[in-house]
């Protein structure tokens, strides 16, 4: 298996612009959760699904964050508008709920400008 | 909802001696908690797991402990060796339906030769 794909790895924008990050759990797997990391806060849980439904999303910062899961192989994350405090990486992970070990992406590094 | 805490956020220790890292958890209904090792510009990997049901479980030089009565667990490295510096994360679970994973805020382990 290719473990869990993100895209993009980079993305450079400028503020206002929107921004979509891409991820591919490993298949089988039917919990994935979106992180972002920052050397001020850690690793931030954002969102996570469950069977392609979202089970909480306390954790977007905000309306401009939003995330779909429309199928179990598919994920997407949006900043819409992007702001300079959304630089970050994001990390996409997924795990088999009965054996619980969390496999991560590559990550995708944003910033905007 | 559940917050980890972990101690201590930095740790330099010399070549061959221990390293000791701890967490607590605040959700009484977890029962799973991991330990990551993410490298720098690398993803969080597994580097150890351990279930309610378990008190003590050791690989190799790794070696993991849970106390749930007060619940907090702690990651033991022994003989340590340069490429075990990295960051640490702990993380508390819930493998029932729902599996929020929360990560504590890392630990930055320097190994010095």
């Amino acid at each position: 298996d290719a473990g869990v794909i993100q895209s993009p790895r980079h993305e450079v924008t400028e503020m206002g612009q929107e921004v979509t990050l891409r991820c591919k759990p490993i298949s089988g797997h039917n919990s994935l959760f979106w992180y972002r990391q920052t050397m001020m806060r850690g690793l931030e849980l954002l969102i996570y699904f469950n069977n392609n439904v979202p089970i909480d999303d306390s954790g977007m910062p905000e309306d401009r964050f939003s995330a779909k899961m429309p199928n179990a192989s598919f994920s997407t994350l949006k900043i819409q508008p992007s702001e300079p405090r959304d630089s970050a990486v994001y990390f996409c992970a997924s795990s088999f709920r009965h054996t619980g070990e969390l496999f991560f992406g590559e990550g995708s590094r944003l910033t905007v400008l | 909802g559940e917050n980890v805490e972990q101690h201590p956020s930095t740790l330099s220790v010399q070549e061959g001696d221990s390293a000791v890292i701890k967490c607590t958890y605040s959700d009484s209904a977890s029962n799973y908690f991991p330990w990551y090792k993410q490298e720098l510009g690398k993803r969080p990997q597994l580097i150890i797991d351990i279930r309610s049901n378990v008190g003590e479980k050791k690989d190799q030089r790794i070696a993991v402990t849970l106390n749930k009565t007060a619940k907090h667990f702690s990651l033991h490295i022994t003989e340590t060796q340069p490429e075990d510096s990295a960051v640490y994360f702990c993380a508390a679970s819930n493998g029932n339906y729902g599996q929020n994973f929360v990560f504590g805020p890392g630990t930055r382990l320097s190994v010095l030769p």
